[in-house]
């Protein structure tokens, strides 16, 4: 069974430029969610999608948004990077997104913004 | 809202020591548990997770937690550390907002194994 897909791995990009992430999620499962992670921060929630709806989000700005696709393959974007936003981005699959079955999560993709 | 406070940022012990990594939650409903595991430059990997049912906890690698709910704990530990188990752990509580589910992680918790 193949795990959670994140790509790209690494990520470099100038400050006011936008970036895209993208996550394909165990098969069968529908829930999607994403966690940025920093030294300063930790792990912080930033949105999950399930069935291709927002069903919570975090406490970020709006420059940070996404969406997920009938096959379950969500996609983060970033606008208007800021320096600030360099981190680690982790994607984690579930079947329902409640926890009762777990989440399962991807390798990460670096983000640097220079 | 629920919250999880991982006491002690960094751990060290001797290999083939007990290895007792210390997590307390707050939830004012049954909650979900959660111990993770990561290695640099990796995503987290699951240790285990407590739902429902039996509150001694088996996971991967040796690992074991108790659902403690009348102490709000959930510490993690492991009978003898080995080298390999050096990481960052990480206790998460999956909590339910009224607009849906999100897991709340601790600061982490650093565990250095010595020979």
């Amino acid at each position: 069974k193949a795990g959670v897909t994140q790509t790209p791995r690494y990520l470099i990009k100038t400050r006011g430029q936008q970036v895209t992430l993208s996550c394909s999620p165990i098969s069968g499962h529908r829930s999607v969610s994403w966690y940025q992670q920093t030294p300063g921060q930790g792990l912080q929630f930033l949105f999950e999608y399930f069935s291709e709806t927002q069903r919570n989000k975090g406490n970020f700005p709006g420059r940070f948004s996404g969406r997920q696709f009938s096959n379950s393959r969500s996609e983060m974007n970033v606008s208007t990077l800021e320096l600030g936003d360099s981190a680690l981005y982790l994607c984690a699959s579930s079947l329902d997104g409640q926890g009762r079955y777990g989440y399962t999560f991807g390798s990460g993709t670096r983000l640097t913004v220079v | 809202a629920q919250s999880v406070t991982q006491l002690g940022s960094h751990v060290s012990v001797s290999e083939g020591a007990l290895v007792l990594l210390r997590c307390n939650y707050s939830s004012s409903v049954p909650p979900y548990l959660f111990w993770y595991v990561q290695y640099p430059n990796q995503g987290l990997q699951l240790l285990l997770k407590y739902t429902t049912g039996a509150t001694l906890v088996k996971g991967i690698n040796g690992f074991e937690a108790e659902f403690k709910k009348s102490e709000t704990s959930f510490h993690l530990t492991k009978p003898s550390a080995h080298m390999s188990d050096a990481a960052e752990y990480f206790c998460a509580v999956s909590s339910n907002s009224n607009s849906g589910y999100a897991l709340n992680f601790g600061k982490g918790t650093s565990l250095l194994v010595t020979p």
